[in-house]
């Protein structure tokens, strides 16, 4: 069985920009949640969506959002792009509701897309 | 929050067993505490979680005492391909990794 994959590996966008990531989550899979990592840190958490609906937010301004199809695949955007926002963006999947089921803690992480903003 | 602490970085030698311990102080009673691998320029990898007592698995152990209050992860037998963050986490709210420990393990 594939992976969690995620597309583009990696994007060069200027400052002002918009992006837009993909997520295509474990077969069977029906959460997805987002994480920024930038260098020397560990992963931030930003979404989770379980069946579509938003089931978790970090700290992280309005000018990200996300959704999640009905195949379950997600899609990670960002507006108004900031130098700040220049890292390695990771795609989690999971089989239940995630981060308000303890015991479903449990992520398979994608390989993750590399953005530089310049 | 349930906020963990570890250590920042570890150095080991190949054989030998590695103990990371993190603390977790307010963890609350339903959650559980999971372990993860991270690699550079790769996503984290699951390696264990427990409750309380013991959990072993294929490539580790996770020693919880009574009070929850700390978690043991424990690598038997290292290699120099072990060499990786590792990050504690305890379930809340939101999914915080912290900073993790980098491991390096030396020849």
């Amino acid at each position: 069985d594939a992976g969690v994959t995620q597309s583009p590996t990696h994007l060069i966008k200027t400052r002002g920009q918009h992006v837009t990531l993909r997520c295509s989550p474990i077969s069977g899979h029906k959460s997805v949640s987002w994480y920024q990592q930038v260098l020397g840190q560990g992963p931030q958490f930003i979404f989770q969506y379980y069946e579509k609906e938003e089931r978790g937010r970090g700290n992280f301004p309005d000018r990200f959002s996300a959704r999640q199809f009905p195949n379950y695949s997600s899609e990670l955007n960002v507006n108004a792009l900031l130098l700040g926002d220049s890292a390695l963006y990771l795609c989690a999947s999971s089989p239940g509701p995630g981060v308000t089921s303890g015991r479903n803690y449990e992520q398979y992480f994608g390989p993750g897309t590399r953005l530089t903003v310049t | 929050l349930a906020k963990t602490t570890q250590p920042i970085s570890m150095d080991s030698y190949e054989g030998q067993e590695v103990n990371i311990t993190c603390s977790h102080n307010n963890i609350a009673t339903n959650d559980y505490i999971t372990w993860y691998q991270q690699f550079p320029s790769q996503g984290p990898r699951f390696i264990i979680q427990g409750y309380k007592t013991k959990v072993t698995n294929e490539v580790a152990s996770l020693f919880i005492p009574a009070d929850r209050k700390s978690s043991t992860l424990s690598l038997p037998r290292v290699s120099l391909s072990d060499t990786a963050v590792y990050y504690c986490l305890a379930r809340d709210d939101k999914i915080i990794f912290g900073k993790g420990t980098r491991l390096h393990i030396l020849p």
